[in-house]
């Protein structure tokens, strides 16, 4: 079945840890894409990824960072600068243009 | 830049009311327009989509049409269910694909039986 897994579904950090959610695609998509939803709130952009070895920041990439080594994957790390990154973490992908594809989000709790 | 602008929710109906949930947009060009569905504690899903003026997309009851001289997207159902309870958000690609999705901030629909 093609589509986006996102891991874990629930992640805790501790105060000045460093953690890294995972967003794997076999849909062949060039973009992918990085979002934080807070309660009751929209998506807000953290950074996106057209093409391999290349990504942009969106409205909102401070405190966090990415990489894109490989098409399928596009690794999300939430730093210790991240002052507040309790929230839902949606991943996406698409072809440019047109719809994009959602993972079923990873829940980051800071304890 | 583009936006879109969703009405505000929450939006409460009986079981087998009729629904409209607003969605009008700014952007230059013909973009595409989607409705995404989100359930408790998951992703997004696309809902239905329209490509150019006067298209209407429609799944599972759901209807919209891309009004180009009006700039809107207004989700529609005849008649809901309990089942259709989730936030709504509405989204616009641009024409020539170079940027993300721009999303409104969502409408949440509660179906009460």
């Amino acid at each position: 079945d093609g589509g986006i897994t996102q891991s874990p579904k629930y992640l805790f950090r501790k105060e000045g840890q460093n953690v890294t959610l995972s967003c794997e695609q076999n849909l062949n998509h060039d973009a992918m894409y990085w979002y934080r939803q807070d309660p009751g709130q929209g998506l807000r952009l953290i950074y996106y990824s057209q093409i391999v070895n290349d990504f942009q920041k969106g409205d909102i990439a401070e405190g966090y960072s990415v990489s894109r080594e490989k098409k399928e994957s596009f690794p999300l790390t939430v730093t210790s600068a991240q002052k507040n990154p309790t929230a839902f973490y949606l991943c996406a992908s698409s072809i440019r243009n047109t719809e994009a594809f959602f993972g079923q989000g990873t829940r980051l709790t800071v304890v | 830049g583009n936006s879109v602008t969703q009405m505000e929710g929450p939006v409460t109906l009986s079981e087998e009311a009729f629904l409209t949930i607003n969605c009008t947009y700014t952007a230059t060009g013909y973009p595409s327009l989607f409705w995404y569905v989100q359930y408790p504690g998951e992703g997004l899903q696309l809902l239905l989509k329209a490509t150019k003026a006067d298209d209407k997309g429609s799944n599972k009851g759901f209807e919209a049409t891309y009004r180009k001289e009006t700039t809107s997207f207004h989700l529609e159902k005849g008649s809901v269910q309990v089942s259709d309870s989730a936030v709504y958000f509405c989204a616009l690609s641009d024409a020539l694909g170079n940027t993300p999705l721009v999303f409104g901030k969502g409408t949440r629909l509660s179906v009460i039986a």
